[in-house]
């Protein structure tokens, strides 16, 4: 248990359809990172937060928005869902967010958009 | 164009074998370079980290390697276990500041067979 939580577990939804993902980090940790894994693929990193501010960007679609909030709990939303947004997201956390540490992976929430 | 590139991309081997998994990158400037394990549907797990001066880090019967004159890295696998079975992710970080780069591998898809 690396004491990142993410809820939900699943989630099912329709084409079109918004979702919201939540994310809390390990105690103590500052910084959030959202990935996105897609079936029998690689790890895609979306965007980073440290302390309330967005610190780091990647391959995120304008459709997805993220924030963290002052209790460093983040949430991932994604919007006009299509088909091939269906995928592992996955929340990681590490103390304050520089590349020499470690970063801690949440169980992940599996997406499925019918 | 900054690169982390994995050989093999699958392998099987049989219990109780030895193996090595590879990583070639191309991200410049250079940190560290870490392998994580990542079991099938989980969030990945960190193994080993190790920066531009170090050559080997061992994790029980992980051991991983690094030449930064040539900028490979290598993973080796002692007496395999079925518990083994997973993808192990090879993750590059550029220069430690507020935008720093992190590169992820595709990963090697590792099959233990009894």
């Amino acid at each position: 248990d690396s004491g990142v939580t993410q809820t939900p577990k699943h989630l099912i939804t329709a084409t079109g359809q918004r979702v919201t993902l939540r994310c809390s980090p390990r105690s103590g940790d500052l910084s959030v990172y959202w990935y996105q894994q897609s079936l029998d693929q690689g790890l895609q990193f979306l965007i980073q937060y440290y302390n309330g501010e967005e610190r780091a960007k990647g391959n995120i679609l304008e459709r997805f928005s993220a924030q963290q909030f002052p209790d460093l709990h983040s949430e991932l939303n994604l919007s006009s869902l299509e088909l091939g947004d269906s995928a592992l997201y996955f929340c990681a956390s590490s103390p304050t967010g520089t590349s020499q540490e470690t970063q801690y992976f949440g169980p992940g929430t599996r997406l499925l958009v019918l | 164009k900054n690169q982390v590139e994995q050989s093999p991309q699958s392998l099987i081997i049989l219990e109780g074998k030895n193996c090595t998994l590879q990583c070639n990158y191309t991200v410049s400037p250079f940190s560290n370079l870490r392998w994580y394990k990542q079991d099938t549907g989980r969030g990945p797990v960190s193994l080993t980290i190790m920066t531009f001066s170090e050559n080997t880090k061992s994790n029980g019967r992980y051991t991983a390697t690094l030449d930064a004159d040539t900028k490979q890295s290598s993973l080796h696998i002692t007496a395999s276990q079925l518990s083994d079975s997973a993808s192990y992710i090879c993750v590059v970080s550029g220069p430690m500041d507020s935008n720093y780069q992190l590169i992820w591998g595709a990963g090697t898809k590792l099959i233990i067979k009894p």
